[in-house]
């Protein structure tokens, strides 16, 4: 069974400009959650998409943003690139269940912003 | 959101039960507790998760206290490729499930 694949794995950009960031989570996960990882502040939830929806957020300002399409993969979009957006990227998997709901993670997209 | 509270780092001894304390004192009724670790940036990996009453999988054991205000997850035996960051988090219903990371626990297993 495939696990969750984060593209790309590691990209550089300089302020200002944009990025992209894809997800793709594992077959039968409708549930995709977008974290970011930095050595200050640890793993803070970005945002979460269920069935194209985004139903939870973070404290992230609005050029944060994500989507997720009908076969649940899902991009997170970052705009006017700030130094301070360097970090690891991380998206998380999961079915919706009530009793389980364990978070599959992808090995992350690490950004470096110049 | 509950919150969790963990030490920054621990060290135990290789071979040793591993014991490693995280406060979540405002957790609600039906707000499951969960462990991870994360080895060297990769991707958090799923250890155990509890609610009410003690797990035990083959990885680690979950005691959880019985106001549920805190819990501890048990390495029985450490070995050096459990050196990792733990961190202990709270799963929230909020319309989905939202999952509150805290900052972890960085444990160095000790040869």
């Amino acid at each position: 069974k495939a696990g969750v694949t984060q593209t790309p794995r590691y990209l550089i950009k300089t302020r200002g400009q944009q990025v992209t960031l894809s997800c793709s989570p594992i077959s039968g996960h409708r549930s995709v959650s977008w974290y970011q990882q930095t050595p200050g502040q640890g793993l803070q939830f970005l945002f979460e998409y269920f069935s194209e929806t985004q139903r939870n957020k973070g404290n992230f300002p609005g050029r944060f943003s994500g989507r997720q399409f009908s076969n649940s993969r899902s991009e997170m979009n970052v705009s006017t690139l700030e130094l301070g957006d360097s970090a690891l990227y991380l998206c998380a998997s999961s079915r919706v269940n009530r009793e389980a709901g364990e978070l599959f993670f992808g090995e992350g997209s690490r950004l470096t912003v110049l | 959101d509950a919150k969790t509270t963990q030490p920054p780092s621990m060290d135990c001894a290789e071979g040793r039960a591993a014991n490693l304390p995280c406060n979540h004192s405002t957790i609600s009724g039906n707000e499951y507790v969960y462990w991870y670790r994360q080895i060297h940036s990769q991707g958090p990996q799923y250890i155990i998760h509890g609610l009410k009453n003690n797990e035990t999988n083959e990885m680690a054991s979950l005691i959880i206290t019985e106001d549920r205000k805190s819990s501890t997850l048990i390495l029985p035996h450490a070995t050096l490729r459990d050196t990792a960051v733990y961190y202990c988090i709270v799963r929230v219903k909020t319309g989905t499930y939202k999952y509150i990371f805290g900052t972890g626990t960085r444990l160095k297993v000790l040869a």
